[in-house]
């Protein structure tokens, strides 16, 4: 299994600005995910980063956006740009736990970062 | 496009009675079928999960069943207890890559004591 945190856990912020949240894994991973969860919905996947790539952005979701930062196999960051109230949620990252089997192991998530813009 | 539908989005019922939350999915190539179960305020946690090769597994009072060829799986909550209350999501993978999880909209569980 993996062990997740996220930084800040929760925070207000004005419209315009911009927020990074942290995500680190206690073991070495090769996906991470970043999610949205809107209150009571489901969750929507917002990018893939992997290790020393690109992320790899869901459709509705760009880059300016949401610039991801994946600098080692145990760290990310998701950046939350130009911040308006729609922009108000739950983000998530998530992490597969690396076995070396070859198929897909499974996504441990973090405790999530709570957003609300003003 | 890939899709998974959850059913019900919201289920009541009695301590002790069983539950059952039922998902289809869109990508017949999708091996991967995992249940995650979120407490109000917490993050999704893994329950139960299934691959493509197996039909049903169970542990302790949850199992869940897999019919590939009708692209659907449900999971099944025997002798439900009031922690059993939580919302529920399934989750199939996606064939295109990157290992990514389409997941469904969750089946909000209510248990009465």
């Amino acid at each position: 299994s993996a062990v997740i945190s996220q930084k800040p856990s929760r925070d207000i912020c004005q419209r315009g600005t911009s927020l990074t949240i942290q995500c680190q894994v206690d073991s070495q991973v090769t996906m991470m995910f970043w999610y949205r969860q809107q209150p009571g919905q489901s969750l929507t996947l917002i990018a893939t980063a992997n290790q020393g790539s690109e992320a790899t952005y869901e459709s509705g979701f760009v880059i300016d956006k949401f610039p991801i930062s994946r600098p080692n196999l145990t760290f990310s960051t998701l950046t939350v740009s130009n911040m308006s109230p729609e922009d108000s949620s739950i983000y998530l990252c998530s992490a597969e736990a690396t076995s070396g089997r070859g198929y897909q192991e499974t996504q441990y998530f973090g405790p999530g970062t709570r957003l609300l813009v003003l | 496009g890939e899709n998974v539908e959850q059913h019900p989005s919201t289920l009541s019922v009695q301590e002790g009675d069983s539950a059952v939350i039922k998902c289809t999915y869109s990508d017949s190539a999708s091996n991967y079928f995992p249940w995650y179960k979120q407490e109000l305020g917490k993050r999704p946690q893994l329950i139960i999960d299934i691959r493509s090769n197996v039909g049903e597994k169970k542990d302790q009072r949850i199992a869940v069943t897999l019919n590939k060829t009708a692209k659907h799986f449900s999971l099944h909550i025997t002798e439900t207890q009031p922690e059993d209350s939580a919302v529920y999501f399934c989750a199939a993978s996606f064939s295109g890559g990157y290992n990514k999880l389409i997941f469904g909209a969750g089946t909000r569980l209510a248990v009465h004591p």
